[in-house]
């Protein structure tokens, strides 16, 4: 089983900055098939990227991400007040139990 | 628009059984695969099974293979997830997810239902 982790486990940041979120994996992630979810308080996650680097639908372009094997990359590139929320990555590979997800990194406002 | 729906959660003893339901709408349903993800009260995010477009295709997290049973009826656009031998470790809010494929391999999570609270306790 592949583990993924996420660091920082919290980052406080402010509106407006660049955001970096890192997901890391036991095992290269075939195919880049990586993504990344958004859970705000009392909500379900939101897919944002999948595909390691392609954006979901009516994401906005401030949010990318980047990376192969085993390390990626979320970047937010201006902190809007919205995006202050939980992060999940989460690789979905070619056997059906290969579905992890990181624990989740936090972004605070500062 | 896709709309997914889940119910059938409540509050139940240990060792007893629970099912859950997911009505979809907005989408063709049985072009797709489907999964079941959990979440334990301040946790993070636990794949619990998922199930091909045909049932053809079906998987299971380790820590509920033998105990829990996906299924699907797509002349009735549901999924289902039947709970047995209910621990208190599978207390958590389950939810239903949508991929954009047909099997149970390989695809991300697009649209998520807004889930249903399991406790298990006595």
């Amino acid at each position: 089983e592949i583990v993924l982790t996420q660091s920082p486990g919290t980052l406080s940041l402010s509106p407006g900055e660049r955001a970096t979120l890192s997901c890391r994996a036991s095992q290269s992630v075939s195919s880049s098939y990586l993504a990344w979810y958004q859970q705000k308080p009392g909500q379900a996650p939101r897919l944002l990227i999948y595909g390691a680097s392609s954006r979901a639908t009516g994401i906005p372009d401030r949010f990318s991400g980047s990376g192969s094997g085993t390390d990626f990359t979320l970047t937010i590139s201006r902190l809007e007040p919205e995006d202050f929320a939980v992060y999940y990555c989460q690789q979905y590979g070619s056997s059906p139990q290969m579905y992890t997800f990181g624990q989740g990194t936090k972004l605070e406002i500062k | 628009e896709v709309q997914l729906v889940e119910s059938g959660g409540g509050l139940v003893q240990p060792g007893r059984s629970l099912r859950l339901s997911c009505a979809a709408s907005g989408f063709t349903f049985d072009d797709y695969a489907m999964h079941w993800v959990r979440q334990a009260p301040g946790k993070g995010l636990e794949w619990v099974s998922g199930i091909s477009w045909n049932s053809g295709s079906i998987g299971y997290a380790d820590s509920v293979k033998g105990r829990f049973t996906i299924s699907r009826d797509n002349a009735k656009n549901s999924l289902y997830l039947q709970m047995n031998s209910l621990r208190a470790e599978d207390t958590a809010l389950y939810y239903c997810a949508l991929t954009p494929v047909a099997t149970i391999k390989g695809s991300y999570f697009d649209y998520w239902g807004q889930g249903t609270l399991v406790t298990v306790s006595s």
